[in-house]
């Protein structure tokens, strides 16, 4: 079937507005991850949800970053009155366990957001 | 805390020249380590895996538990090798963190 799919692929917002993210992972992958990817930074984990658990939110840089996920399926990740150094691409990944017993995540192509 | 540490942003060498990207890690309990590689215009994806201790693409890694690394390998370099390339460390019960990469450029 598909991959993970991202959108939009490409968002270009005015400092301060809001923008939301959306990810569709694999079906009946369980688990779903936000990274955040820009130049100098590597890869920056934000957010991780598995199952019906309480998401991991350590990664988060602030409280204008959010992110939910409906159903156990798609996800959003919402960025509020955003800022320059918000410019990156995240990325989203899902996997079919919990990630902890195979360490594969597959990744959607990303969303590039610039802030200007 | 947990931490992958891979000290190079570039390395460059030529085809058919060995070629060794770093990665030192810090976990205080039983690392499971993994390499990711992202070419041009593709989609982030898992190369290899400690614990499978597979080659892949002529690629290896070594646990070492005393240097704490986990470099990764290949005797000759392809010009296809290009891409940059993730160290990853998975924390128990929770996700993946990753180093900030190293572009790998192989010339002719």
């Amino acid at each position: 079937g598909a991959g993970v799919s991202q959108s939009p692929s490409n968002k270009v917002t005015e400092k301060g507005k809001d923008v939301e993210l959306r990810c569709d992972p694999i079906s009946g992958h369980t688990a779903l991850y936000w990274y955040r990817q820009s130049l100098g930074q590597g890869l920056e984990f934000l957010i991780y949800f598995q199952g019906n658990s309480a998401p991991d939110k350590s990664g988060l840089p602030s409280d204008r970053f959010s992110a939910e996920r409906t159903g156990g399926s798609v996800s959003t990740l919402t960025i509020q009155r955003t800022q320059q150094e918000d410019s990156a691409v995240y990325l989203c990944a899902s996997s079919p366990t919990s990630g902890t017993k195979t360490g594969e995540l597959f990744f959607g192509e990303g969303s590039r957001l610039t802030v200007l | 805390a947990q931490r992958v540490t891979q000290p190079e942003k570039l390395l460059s060498v030529f085809k058919g020249a060995p070629v060794e990207l770093k990665c030192n890690y810090s976990y205080s309990g039983s690392p499971e380590l993994f390499w990711y590689v992202q070419y041009s215009r593709q989609r982030l994806q898992l190369l290899l895996r400690h614990i499978s201790r597979e080659s892949i693409k002529g690629f290896t890694a070594d646990l070492n538990k005393g240097e704490t690394s986990f470099h990764l390998k290949k005797p000759f370099a392809q010009e296809e090798d290009s891409a940059m390339y993730y160290c990853a460390l998975l924390q128990a019960g929770t996700a993946l963190i990753f180093g900030k990469g190293t572009t790998l450029s192989v010339s002719s």
